[in-house]
């Protein structure tokens, strides 16, 4: 059971937006950055987002992220079929001295 | 251009150990550190633990404390990660990732993973 919770499925049509959420606490999300990642069957996993909304180049602009609070999101716009992968969240949680991954969210294009 | 090259599969028994390699190049491996991460069949990615590449100074998930070990070879721009007494339930892909410089913990750069099996 992950210290960040993210919905375990999300759901789009071709061209719709979608929205993944993480949800953490103040020793995690609530004071550190949140970077994103997804995992495209049997590859290893990709940054999509550092830095909570910071886009590293290769990542189309179709990917944005944010944070509040204790909160980081994922948004995604027009959804393509390639996009169907599972997605990370990712930041520091400064109680467990450790990184914690959320649980991930598997986004299917409809 | 940067990348990580990780030793290939692994089949393994019960209590065994297994060593993990993850040959960085591309880049100055001295700046940046290895953080390691896995993945079981059907489940999440699973933060292990971090080793600096400046000073080998290593942070572990509690539940890895004792029976991984994270060292480096700076001559060889290599990061390894020990696992010893092997369960079933060690049975996943891991992964090495550089750490980013930067106020955030982002992992930019990926292995390409090892599997490794653990079964009698």
């Amino acid at each position: 059971q992950s210290v960040l919770t993210q919905p375990p499925s999300v759901s789009a049509a071709p061209g719709q937006k979608v929205t993944i959420s993480c949800s953490g606490n103040t020793s995690n999300i609530g004071n550190n950055y949140v970077s994103w990642y997804h995992v495209l069957p049997g590859t290893a996993p990709k940054l999509l987002i550092y830095d909570n909304n910071r886009r590293p180049s290769g990542t189309p602009d179709r990917f944005s992220a944010s944070k509040s609070g204790t909160s980081a999101t994922l948004d995604i716009i027009g959804l393509q079929t390639g996009d169907e992968a599972d997605y990370y969240c990712l930041t520091w949680d400064n109680s467990l001295s450790a990184a914690v991954f959320g649980g991930g969210t598997k986004l299917t294009v409809l | 251009q940067i990348q990580l090259v990780q030793s290939g599969p692994e089949v393994k028994k019960p209590g065994a150990s297994m060593k993990v390699s993850c040959k960085a190049s591309g880049y100055d491996f001295n700046i940046y550190g290895i953080a390691w991460v896995r993945q079981a069949p059907g489940q999440g990615l699973e933060w292990m633990g971090y080793i600096s590449g400046y000073n080998g100074h290593t942070n572990s998930a509690q539940m890895f404390l004792d029976r991984v070990t994270m060292t480096t070879d700076t001559s060889s721009s290599t990061a390894y990660m020990e696992m010893r007494s092997l369960r079933s339930d060690d049975t996943a892909v891991y992964y090495c990732a550089r750490r980013s410089t930067g106020p955030g913990y982002t992992l930019d750069v990926w292995g390409q993973g090892t599997s490794v099996t653990v079964s009698s």
